[in-house]
């Protein structure tokens, strides 16, 4: 079975700190992205990476950045956490290919105070 | 534009009906897929459903169905014989041909089935 691991379910934070959410996963996916969600807004892609240290942005990229040093790994960076940052970070990866369904992580909800 | 538009913020029903969740999207590559996730309480995103654009026939799942019409641009969720644990949020995705197959989600619906 595929597993994308995220290293906290929950995570509270102080405004202007630097924030590392990790993702990993285990089935030598290509593709990983991060979303945030909030009520209302569905599911909002930050960013997304095809391959070891590539990356694109998604919809939302502004007050964050990621990193992928290693295929199995996706990390999201907030660079000076706010408040408006408080959210859902969902983690998923992929396999290179239209039809290839997503594999999420169980979140970390982030609280920024 | 929106990719994915779910118009249905909120939907009940009865155990043991059938209910449709709507799902429209907008795109112009030929190659794309449709994918619907179900979000229970507990926040995991389970995949339901797939269905390719090139598919001729309906995709089925045990109780889910996706009725797709191409012309219309829709991909609605059937689920057939509703039962408790199918309350949850639904979510409609669209996967778009190219590098990284980008992912596109809509909004959601939520789902309460009411015993």
């Amino acid at each position: 079975d595929v597993k994308v691991t995220q290293s906290s379910r929950y995570l509270v934070k102080r405004t202007g700190e630097k924030v590392f959410l990790e993702c990993v996963q285990d089935m030598d996916h290509e593709n990983m992205f991060w979303y945030r969600q909030d009520p209302g807004l569905g599911l909002r892609l930050i960013y997304f990476s095809y391959d070891v240290k590539m990356k694109e942005k998604g919809d939302i990229p502004e007050g964050y950045s990621v990193s992928r040093e290693k295929k199995e790994r996706f990390s999201l960076i907030l660079e000076s956490a706010s408040t408006n940052q408080t959210s859902m970070y969902l983690c998923a990866s992929s396999q290179d290919a239209t039809s290839y369904e997503q594999y999420f992580g169980p979140g970390t909800r982030l609280t920024v105070t | 534009a929106q990719k994915i538009t779910q118009t249905q913020p909120g939907m009940f029903v009865q155990e043991k009906e059938a209910v449709t969740l709507d799902c429209t999207y907008d795109t112009s590559d030929p190659s794309y897929g449709l994918f619907w996730y179900k979000q229970p309480s507990s926040g995991e995103m389970i995949f339901l459903i797939y269905q390719g654009s090139y598919d001729q026939q309906n995709a089925t799942e045990g109780r889910y169905s996706l009725n797709f019409q191409k012309a219309r641009k829709s991909a609605n969720l059937v689920i057939s014989a509703s039962q408790l644990g199918d309350s949850a949020m639904y979510f409609c995705a669209m996967r778009e041909g190219g590098t990284g197959n980008q992912f596109y989600f809509g909004t959601g619906t939520s789902l309460t089935v009411i015993p």
